[in-house]
């Protein structure tokens, strides 16, 4: 079983519906990672939670420090949010990454 | 500048040479990491730089790989003798402590293609 779980692995949806992305981890952490890739682009950081919920414009994310899960949620989804979404953990000064969520938003 | 810049951006050599990609950090970031993408695959991790040391290279694939960080900002990842599955993205990433403790910056990273 891998540390850090990603469910879906692909989702297509049409554009203006609400997404969700699910993150689960089997580890202590100190702090959970989401990062968007967009097809032959580099890795942005969107947010890093370590407790709670933080929104930014359409995008939020939430964790669960107990349940060890957390979600990414995108309102009102536009084509160019289409991209890789992956969740990664830290412990220390390392990074766990998920295997990441191909998300495709259809005009 | 304002973000974590890599060039070369894009690198064609020829199996065998040697290849040099600099990571120029966030200015103040003392953690810098190193990794490496392949088509399709999530980051795999290379190596971890708090300061100038090398804290963890345990993911280097072998002797070939070399990475420095001599005073603590710049980083240069050295590939000898380059192999046809070197062919990768290389990545860096900086952050301004333990990634724990702060949000992880990555460059736009160096495509290196060797025929």
């Amino acid at each position: 079983k891998n540390e850090v779980e990603q469910s879906p692995q692909n989702l297509t949806a049409q554009e203006g519906e609400f997404i969700t992305i699910n993150c689960s981890y089997s580890v202590g952490i100190s702090a959970l990672h989401w990062l968007q890739q967009h097809p032959g682009g580099g890795i942005v950081s969107l947010f890093m939670l370590s407790s709670g919920k933080k929104k930014h414009g359409r995008l939020i994310a939430t964790i669960n420090i107990q349940e060890k899960h957390s979600s990414l949620h995108i309102t009102a989804s536009h084509p160019r949010d289409s991209a890789v979404y992956i969740c990664a953990v830290s412990i220390s000064y390392q990074l766990i990454w998920g295997a990441g969520t191909k998300l495709i938003i259809k005009p | 500048g304002a973000g974590v810049s890599q060039t070369p951006s894009n690198k064609v050599t020829e199996k065998g040479k040697y290849v040099e990609l600099r990571c120029d950090p966030i200015s103040g970031h003392t953690a810098l990491y190193w990794y490496r993408q392949s088509l399709g695959q999530g980051p795999e991790f290379l190596i971890y730089f708090q300061g100038t040391g090398a804290a963890d290279d345990s993911g280097l694939p072998n002797d070939r790989f070399f990475a420095v960080r001599p005073e603590g900002s710049v980083s240069t990842l050295k590939i000898q003798r380059t192999e046809r599955g070197d062919s990768a993205v290389y990545l860096c990433a900086s952050s301004p402590g333990l990634v724990g403790t702060g949000e992880l910056f990555f460059g736009e990273g160096s495509r290196l293609t060797v025929l």
